[in-house]
């Protein structure tokens, strides 16, 4: 079965950092593109950014909204994605998901991120 | 950056009648390849997303029929032919040509 699980959520106060990963399993992980959208509490969906694969030389984009302040990596080796988040703001609050491919076809369930 | 708007922001529909969503992007969604990146999703309430129609029509896999998208350059609309109630949500149209850029979402009630 394919699957997307995303892990490292929690509190966290403004200013500090926190890393969420993203694990796969049941997909050739090192062939997709992987990316994390966050929806804040009652609100849409926004892209964070996205990491490409490693035919694409692992290049990496990122909304406005965090450019500086997060980073995306990956291990293929391990079928893991990483979200780096620094210098936190209560605004980066909400549930965070990562997802596959060019048109999101794949969803984990997401990690609560509370920054307070 | 793409600006995407959808149209209404919620709806209220009889179990058996149509439903129809309209998203306008502010850029052309056609790539140089002649395919248009624009998709549609429905978050059901405390689930993950999940993709129905890829490239403006597509259907993806396991998707019933009733569902169908349509439109082109900056034009696009999903139509739900007779609505369920198992497809109460919330729907986002979103563009891949840029940034992913997601619409408001349109909630959509029986």
């Amino acid at each position: 079965e394919e699957q997307l699980v995303e892990s490292g959520g929690g509190l966290v106060q403004p200013g500090r950092s926190l890393r969420l990963s993203c694990t796969a399993s049941g997909i050739t992980f090192g062939d997709n593109l992987i990316s994390w959208v966050r929806q804040a509490p009652g609100k849409g969906l926004e892209l964070i950014g996205f990491i490409r694969s490693k035919s694409y030389a692992e290049t990496t984009e990122y909304a406005a909204s965090v450019k500086g302040r997060f980073t995306i990596s990956r291990d293929d080796s391990n079928s893991i994605a990483y979200l780096q988040m620094n210098s936190l703001k209560t605004e980066d609050t909400g549930i965070y998901y990562c997802n596959r491919g060019w048109y999101f076809d794949l969803w984990g369930r997401g990690t609560q991120v509370t920054v307070s | 950056d793409i600006v995407m708007t959808q149209t209404p922001l919620s709806l209220s529909v009889t179990p058996g009648q149509p439903a129809s969503i309209s998203c306008k992007s502010s850029q052309s969604l056609v790539y140089t390849n002649g395919k248009t990146y624009l998709h549609w999703f429905l978050q059901k309430s405390g689930q993950s997303p999940q993709l129905l129609i890829y490239e403006v029509s597509n259907r993806f896999s396991g998707v019933p029929d009733r569902f169908s998208g349509s439109g082109s350059g900056t034009d696009f609309t999903l139509k739900i032919s007779r609505v369920e109630a198992e497809d109460v949500g919330v729907y986002y149209c979103m563009e891949s040509i840029h940034l992913y850029s997601f619409g408001q979402g349109t909630k959509l009630e029986i």
